[in-house]
């Protein structure tokens, strides 16, 4: 049973535009959370990440927002560019305390910047 | 820094062969980790090493076993490859302090015939 869950497989965004990438997840112990983004042929790199005692992370055009009550969180990128067109993830610990057991993550969703 | 390295980048084997993904990070991380990843998949956990001298089954350990060999290198064996195997693995590996990222390597992609 997932418990981090990414429902839209791709999104297609104009350059320039925000782009917003979406998560939810069914775990209500999850303390913290991760984005990664993932060129094809390369490994997963770490984007931003968010306390759950927090619900807003901003890191120059990355923003993540937290929803608690909704179990919900959204990326958002702004203004996008070319080299955004990436798979992104959503991850959490797969248990609370800090994360020494591992990430559980959605399924991605992938980001297509168009000039 | 290379970070995180990972051989062989390719592989392909036949249904029954045994061998050996390595991994091995420069970052004196603590801790270190195993996936899979399948097409329209996540990243799934197979196993983990919390710290040197210690290894837990992750999500998926079924086919697998691994070996910390010391704090840098961790590494994955199939003693016995099944086509249900084929896919992309990486390693990655974080501190241990907690609400650190990993870090992961390039990935190896495995195709079990």
């Amino acid at each position: 049973d997932q418990q981090v869950k990414q429902n839209s497989p791709s999104l297609s965004v104009q350059e320039g535009r925000i782009s917003i990438l979406n998560c939810d997840y069914t775990n209500s112990m999850f303390d913290y959370f991760l984005w990664y983004k993932k060129y094809p042929a390369e490994g997963p790199t770490f984007l931003i990440s968010i306390s759950s005692i927090k619900d807003k992370n901003e890191d120059g055009r990355f923003t993540v927002f937290l929803n608690k009550s909704a179990k919900h969180l959204s990326l958002h990128i702004v203004p996008s560019q070319p080299g955004d067109s990436a798979v992104y993830f959503c991850a959490a610990p797969r248990s609370s305390g800090g994360g020494a057991d591992g990430l559980t993550f959605g399924k991605g969703t992938h980001l297509i910047i168009q000039p | 820094n290379a970070g995180v390295t990972q051989t062989p980048k390719f592989q392909v084997l036949k249904t029954g062969q045994s061998m050996t993904l390595q991994c091995a990070q420069d970052m004196n991380h603590n801790s270190m980790y195993w996936y899979r990843q399948d097409p329209g998949m996540g990243l799934r956990l197979i196993y983990y090493s919390a710290s040197e001298g210690t290894t837990d089954k992750g999500e998926v350990p079924n086919g697998y076993n691994v070996s910390r060999l010391n704090k840098r290198e961790f590494s994955l064996r199939l003693e016995s490859a099944a086509p249900s195997q084929t896919s992309v693995y990486f390693c990655a590996s974080r501190w241990l302090s907690p609400y650190n990222e990993q870090f992961f390597g390039p990935g190896t992609r495995l195709t079990v015939l």
